[in-house]
């Protein structure tokens, strides 16, 4: 149980254009979705925290508008990474947690979007 | 400011023998979740351990356990009978609640590597 699928897995695209990533939780409701960057060989780095039906609260440093998030639904995420720029090339990891007890709910990750700006 | 770090940046050890990975943090906080997580070349996070700070009783999950030292703000992940696959980055996390919601602060990792 508690799979998290991310799509798509990789992505290659030129400068300027959008590229939109997509966070499912398959077998719960996700009441709260994260998404993180990292770099290689680092630590993940979270970029904005997303409850269902609100606004996405973005981390410190963060553009909001560079990084676009959606939670319409209690299974489903976007990230859109608008106008990229090779600078934004990385591996992006989104990361799903139901409700109940927080202790009792570790987040689960998706398999993570290896993006790559030419 | 809550922080977790990871003293050692890469360790490896032989295959069957026991590792131990150090995790420390920081928290003025008195209830909170600890987890370990592996990250493998494939990258994908896997949850290895957790353990909530009001248990004093060590987690363990198979070949896995905790030895969490409330006091002493530490958090160290003993792999018992290391095995090939176990090769991977592991990350400590520390969950805290930021205006009612609750995140990770991940330590830096630790890459470990299990010798054949």
């Amino acid at each position: 149980g508690a799979v998290v699928s991310q799509h798509p897995s990789w992505v290659i695209c030129k400068s300027g254009t959008s590229v939109k990533i997509e966070c499912r939780s398959l077998d719960f409701q996700a009441t709260t979705m994260f998404w993180y960057r990292q770099f290689p060989k680092q630590s993940l780095m979270l970029m904005a925290t997303s409850n269902e039906g609100s606004k996405a609260t973005y981390e410190q440093g963060v553009e909001k508008d560079k990084f676009l998030i959606n939670h319409a639904s209690l299974t489903l995420s976007t990230l859109t990474v608008t106008s990229a720029h090779p600078e934004d090339s990385s591996f992006y990891i989104c990361s799903a947690r139901g409700g109940g007890e927080i202790g009792n709910q570790p987040q689960h990750f998706g398999d993570g979007t290896r993006l790559s700006i030419l | 400011a809550q922080t977790v770090t990871q003293s050692q940046p890469e360790m490896s050890v032989q295959e069957a023998e026991t590792v131990t990975l150090s995790c420390t943090y920081d928290t003025s906080e008195s209830n909170y979740y600890l987890f370990w997580y592996k990250q493998p070349p494939s990258r994908q996070m896997i949850l290895v351990i957790r353990q909530e700070a009001y248990k004093q009783q060590n987690a363990t999950e198979n070949r896995f356990s905790v030895n969490f030292q409330k006091a002493a703000k530490s958090f160290s992940l003993k792999i018992s009978d290391s095995q090939l696959g176990d090769t991977a980055m592991y990350f400590c996390a520390f969950m805290r609640s930021t205006s009612g919601t609750y995140k990770y602060i991940f330590g830096t990792g630790t890459r470990l590597k299990v010798l054949a």
